[in-house]
């Protein structure tokens, strides 16, 4: 069976320092992959996805980047934090191909920058 | 205008009640429906999906798509405490990697 995995789980960073959140997923080869952010009682903000290795597209100008160095593991990146990028971010994997199932959340990853 | 609108709540009802979740949308070009289910401090999990029109029934839980109206609902009959999270509704076109958009949210607490 296909599992995700993000951590960490929680994460207090100050201000201008760098960020790296990890997202893997097994039991699936090729998926797409995607970061998510939200915010307190607001929805889900597309940060980033990608089709394939080297393959992200970004949805949002802003202080993050993502990268993508195997086939299912995605990095998203910032190398200096600002109070803004606090919030609750989510790594979820989908099923490439001409039927759309849905995507699978990961358990997320709480971040606060002081 | 959003692409699709969720009432953000919250939602409040006595334990056992008939729960109504709905989203309407503007694009018709979406032809999958989804809803999630979000606990507090977790990742939403795909609680029912549906492709194209009609309903889809999985025990309490029911979806109905109104493509004609461009309106989509979840059901929840029996509703228990652990039903409160909040509820998600996603949808997307043509698949196979298209972006899902998702409504906001709406927060369902349900009380004993």
């Amino acid at each position: 069976s296909q599992t995700i995995h993000q951590w960490p789980a929680t994460l207090v960073q100050p201000v201008g320092s760098p960020l790296s959140l990890e997202c893997t997923v097994e039991g699936t080869s090729n998926p797409n992959l995607y970061w998510y952010r939200q915010a307190a009682g607001r929805g889900l903000q597309l940060l980033f996805y990608s089709i394939g290795i080297d393959q992200i597209s970004s949805e949002v100008p802003q202080n993050l980047s993502a990268s993508r160095p195997q086939d299912r593991q995605f990095i998203l990146s910032s190398k200096k934090l600002l109070l803004s990028d606090s919030g609750f971010y989510l790594c979820a994997w989908s099923v490439g191909g001409v039927v759309d199932y849905g995507y699978t959340f990961g358990s997320g990853t709480r971040l606060t920058v002081v | 205008q959003k692409e699709v609108e969720q009432d953000p709540g919250p939602l409040s009802v006595p334990e056992g009640a008939i729960v109504s979740l709905n989203c309407t949308y503007s694009n018709s070009a979406f032809q999958y429906f989804m809803w999630y289910r979000q606990y507090s401090r977790k990742g939403p999990e795909l609680l029912m999906y549906t492709y194209s029109s009609g309903n889809k029934e999985d025990g309490r839980f029911t979806a109905q798509v109104d493509k004609s109206s461009k309106y989509i609902s979840l059901f929840i009959r029996d509703s228990q405490p652990s039903d409160s999270a909040t509820y998600l509704c996603a949808m997307s076109g043509t698949g196979g990697g298209n972006k899902l958009t998702f409504g906001t949210g709406t927060q369902l607490k349900v009380e004993l």
